[in-house]
């Protein structure tokens, strides 16, 4: 148990619905990261937040997608207008990182959404 | 644009034999590595990381070796069991702190 949780785990939503993901890391993980991942590939960086500010967005997050971290512990992710393309599974990761360098980044068991 | 990659998309092994998974990454400024398990469903599991100041750290059963002047990374599973069983990634922050993950290796152990 990495202490990274989401919700909900699987997402089934007609294409053009909105859905809304939530990911609750611990309570030490100051940085917390959003990747999306399909059948065969690895994780695809979406955004990272240090804290409540989110620092960096991936070109693969289009303006159908915002996250937000408000009080700089649990994190939101929402895909406005789905379409089928948006089907993966949506992973969240916290770290605790302190300072200039990083350290372990710890996965929570991810959202699998498919949109029909 | 500079990427993280892996030589062997499949690996398969015999339970009890050692492992070897092979890394390639590309970004010079990459100076903090990570290997991470995925079992099938799940989300990727924090195994064992190495800092570029580093060529070799050993955990339980694993080590990894960094190589920085060819840039390449492997993962060593010594005693390989059936539950080793998944696809393996490796990742690297590229100078920044964002985890930049290649393709993945699948590890298959046979009984």
């Amino acid at each position: 148990d990495t202490g990274v949780s989401q919700d909900p785990r699987h997402k089934i939503t007609k294409r053009g619905q909105n859905v809304t993901f939530r990911c609750d890391p611990i309570s030490e993980h100051n940085r917390l990261y959003w990747y999306r991942q399909t059948l065969g590939q690895g994780p695809e960086f979406l955004t990272y937040f240090q804290n409540e500010a989110q620092l960096e967005k991936s070109r693969l997050l289009s303006d159908r997608f915002s996250a937000e971290r408000p009080k700089g512990s649990f994190s939101t992710l929402e895909i406005q207008r789905t379409e089928q393309g948006d089907s993966a599974m949506y992973l969240c990761a916290g770290e605790s990182g302190t300072g200039e360098g990083n350290t372990e980044a710890f996965f929570g068991q991810g959202t699998r959404l498919t949109v029909v | 644009g500079e990427s993280v990659g892996l030589h062997l998309p499949t690996l398969s092994v015999q339970e009890g034999d050692n492992s070897i998974i092979n890394c390639a990454y590309s970004n010079s400024a990459s100076d903090y590595f990570i290997w991470y398990k995925q079992e099938s469903g799940k989300g990727p599991q924090f195994i064992i990381d190495i800092r570029s100041n580093m060529d070799k750290r050993q955990g339980q059963r694993v080590t990894v070796l960094l190589n920085k002047t060819v840039k390449h990374l492997s993962l060593q599973i010594a005693a390989t069991q059936p539950g080793d069983s998944a696809v393996y990634f490796c990742a690297e922050n590229g100078g920044s702190y964002i985890p930049t993950f290649g393709r993945g290796t699948s590890l298959i152990v046979h009984p």
